[in-house]
């Protein structure tokens, strides 16, 4: 099975700060990766999917990128809105897996 | 608007069984593989299996298999997950979600709003 370590686990930032999260995965799994936002009490959000394309309606503040093992989340300009758990999932090969999330909080 | 809907959560025993539903409507249903994902409470998430399109391919995470299985009636547009001899540590709150085609890379666009599951004596 493939694993997807992320980190950090935690994050402590201010608005404006330029954030980013990194995924590692155990083995490679191409650009079969996608990101995801969540908040409290809510489903997951869509956020980039084959490594670095940007889901519909997300604003272009989020980027990825990275390929085979390593990727990353850039958020180049935190706002208020992006305090949230970020998760990573790879979707190269059964059973699809989860990072361990990334939870951004207001410094 | 395509929405997914859970239902079907609840409490049960130790060892009981539940199956959840996900009624999807806004789309063509059979034309999408579909998964079930869980959280237990302040954990990350678990994708705990999913199914193709036609139904015919089924897809589980080591720590559900053999305990729990994945359908889906196209006819009613239905997504289904039948839990068996269930544990404390299936106690989560369980998403359906669609998977998306080549648009999205199979990522999972589409989520429900979840249902929970509590497993306790």
């Amino acid at each position: 099975d493939i694993q997807l370590t992320q980190s950090p686990s935690f994050l402590s930032a201010s608005v404006g700060d330029r954030v980013t999260i990194t995924c590692r995965a155990s083995q490679g799994i191409g650009s079969y990766l996608a990101w995801y936002q969540q908040k409290p009490g809510k489903a997951p959000k869509l956020l980039i999917y084959a490594a670095s394309t940007l889901q519909s309606g997300v604003p272009s503040r989020f980027s990825g990128s990275g390929s085979g093992t390593e990727f990353t989340l850039t958020i180049s300009s935190l706002q208020p809105e992006d305090f949230a758990t970020y998760y990573c999932q790879q979707l190269n090969s059964y059973p699809l897996t989860f990072g361990g999330g990334t939870k951004v909080e207001i410094k | 608007e395509v929405q997914l809907l859970e239902s079907g959560g609840g409490l049960v025993q130790p060892g009981g069984s539940l199956r959840l539903s996900c009624a999807a409507s806004g789309f063509t249903f059979s034309s999408y593989a579909m998964s079930w994902v869980r959280q237990a409470p302040g954990k990350g998430l678990e994708w705990v299996s999913a199914i193709s399109g036609s139904g015919g391919s089924t897809y589980y995470a080591d720590s559900v298999k053999g305990r729990f299985t994945i359908s889906r009636d196209n006819s009613k547009n239905t997504l289904y997950l039948q839990m068996n001899s269930l544990r404390a540590e299936d106690t989560a709150v369980y998403y359906c979600a669609i998977k998306g085609g080549i648009a999205v890379a199979g990522s999972f666009d589409i989520w429900g709003q979840g249902t929970m599951v509590t497993v306790s004596s």
